[in-house]
């Protein structure tokens, strides 16, 4: 039982490429998040999925965009990288009750 | 809407002192509420949860009381120890959405 993993764990990006963060969890869960987390201002929901089949935006939505594949895997797309989305990324699910499960996050920096 | 604000930090104790960690929240509804910690390098893990007012969530020493007429859901440990350094984050939840405070670092010295 893996719970939740992200890939990749760190990477590097210049302004304008464009990256997937990949995101599955083996624990059943319908709901599944990605948050940011930048100092001094917690964690921030960019988009959220609460079943298959369905996405809804969350505090900071642009320039990001999701796919739920299926409902293991939740995946998060920079269509442009800018240097304001250096972040660190944390991919969760969530239980019924309203526990959620991380992964280990992913560090981007964008130059 | 809902929020939740936490004790700024950074917080230093020495080994086997007091902890207590504020946090307050606004919410509609009927919010659970959560205590989660962060270890360097690391995602956040659930520490204790409380789902209705008047319950007390405890794990590893640590508890949190739901207050509902005071908002609060303060975050207290009798006796830390060096392993408890880390940065611990107060969270609401509600509905489909999951609001989190700032965090606050504690640092337990020997």
């Amino acid at each position: 039982n893996a719970g939740v993993t992200q890939t990749p764990k760190f990477q590097v990006l210049k302004t304008g490429q464009s990256m997937t963060l990949q995101c599955a969890q083996d624990m059943n869960h319908n709901s599944m998040y990605w948050y940011r987390q930048d100092p001094g201002m917690g964690l921030r929901l960019i988009y959220y999925s609460a079943s298959e089949g369905t996405t809804d935006k969350g505090e900071v939505p642009n320039g990001y965009n999701v796919s739920r594949l299926n409902k293991r895997e939740f995946s998060l797309r920079l269509e442009s990288a800018a240097p304001s989305q250096t972040s660190v990324y944390f991919c969760a699910s969530t239980t019924e009750g309203g526990t959620q499960y991380f992964g280990p996050g992913t560090r981007l920096l964008v130059l | 809407g809902n929020s939740v604000t936490q004790m700024e930090g950074p917080v230093t104790l020495s080994e086997e002192a007091f902890l207590t960690i504020n946090c307050t929240y606004t919410a509609t509804g009927y919010p659970s509420l959560f205590w989660y910690v962060q270890y360097p390098g690391e995602g956040l893990q659930l520490l204790l949860k409380a789902t209705k007012a008047d319950d007390k969530g405890s794990n590893k020493g640590f508890e949190a009381t739901y207050r509902k007429e005071t908002t609060s859901f303060h975050l207290e440990k009798g006796s830390v120890q060096v392993s408890d350094s880390a940065v611990y984050f107060c969270a609401l939840g509600g509905g489909n959405q999951f609001y989190f405070g700032t965090g606050t670092s504690l640092t337990v010295i020997p």
